[in-house]
């Protein structure tokens, strides 16, 4: 079965300090994953896609990595300022055509501390 | 700003009304979609068109009503919900049907959906 499952569900974390979020899937065929911020009472935004070939990929102060062989995808996140509470959800890409699918993580709800 | 316009961002309903939810997209692309979202749930695809033809409709209820006009404009129509269907519905775009999945999706800010 295709699943996409992301740990912790939450995190509170202190201003200035780094973490990870962890995703693992099963999805089969691999296309992509990506990971996505979704502040509260907003649409997703895309922070980063990366495809089957690449092993890390930044966007200013998030850094994700991938490991197709294990499966797993993790998001760090350098020097959280508080504009970084938002839920993160990850979402792994099926195919590369009309007939792949988007499987979505229930999101990590991180919350940062001043 | 995504380039990809919901209206309105909030609505309270009662389960007899009739509403309707409206997505604009500014960005030139053929391929739209719905997507539900309740709390601590993975978001649930609903609709996918391409060029304004739906091509999946995933085992939503028939309360739930799409239409689209053309590339740039998709609506969800509403009638006779029940409060369960409370959350937020998301309208998303991307290049095209392919894109979608190997590349960009872009979503918009959402309409959070309250039904009393």
């Amino acid at each position: 079965k295709n699943q996409v499952e992301q740990s912790p569900q939450s995190l509170i974390i202190l201003e200035g300090k780094n973490c990870t979020l962890q995703c693992n899937y099963t999805v089969s065929p691999f296309s992509n994953l990506r990971w996505y911020k979704q502040d509260t009472g907003r649409g997703p935004v895309s922070l980063t896609i990366m495809t089957f070939s690449e092993n890390t990929k930044s966007n200013g102060r998030y850094t994700a990595t991938l490991d197709a062989d294990t499966k797993q995808s993790s998001l760090h996140i350098t020097a959280s300022q508080l504009s970084d509470s938002a839920s993160y959800i990850c979402v792994v890409s099926s195919g590369g055509s009309t007939l792949g699918r988007l499987y979505f993580g229930r999101g990590t709800q991180l919350t940062v501390w001043p | 700003e995504t380039g990809v316009t919901q209206t309105p961002r909030h609505l309270v309903m009662g389960m007899t009304n009739k509403k309707s939810l409206k997505c604009e997209q500014h960005l030139g692309h053929n391929a739209m979609y719905w997507y539900k979202q309740s709390a601590k749930k993975p978001l649930e695809l609903m609709f996918v068109y391409s060029l304004e033809e739906r091509v999946e409709n995933n085992s939503v209820p028939s309360r739930f009503s799409p239409e689209c006009p053309n590339s740039s404009h998709l609506f969800l129509h509403l009638h006779t919900l029940q409060p369960e269907d409370s959350a937020l519905y998301l309208c998303a775009s991307s290049q095209d049907r392919v894109a979608g999945v190997t590349g960009e999706l872009f979503f918009g800010e959402g309409s959070r959906l309250t039904v009393l």
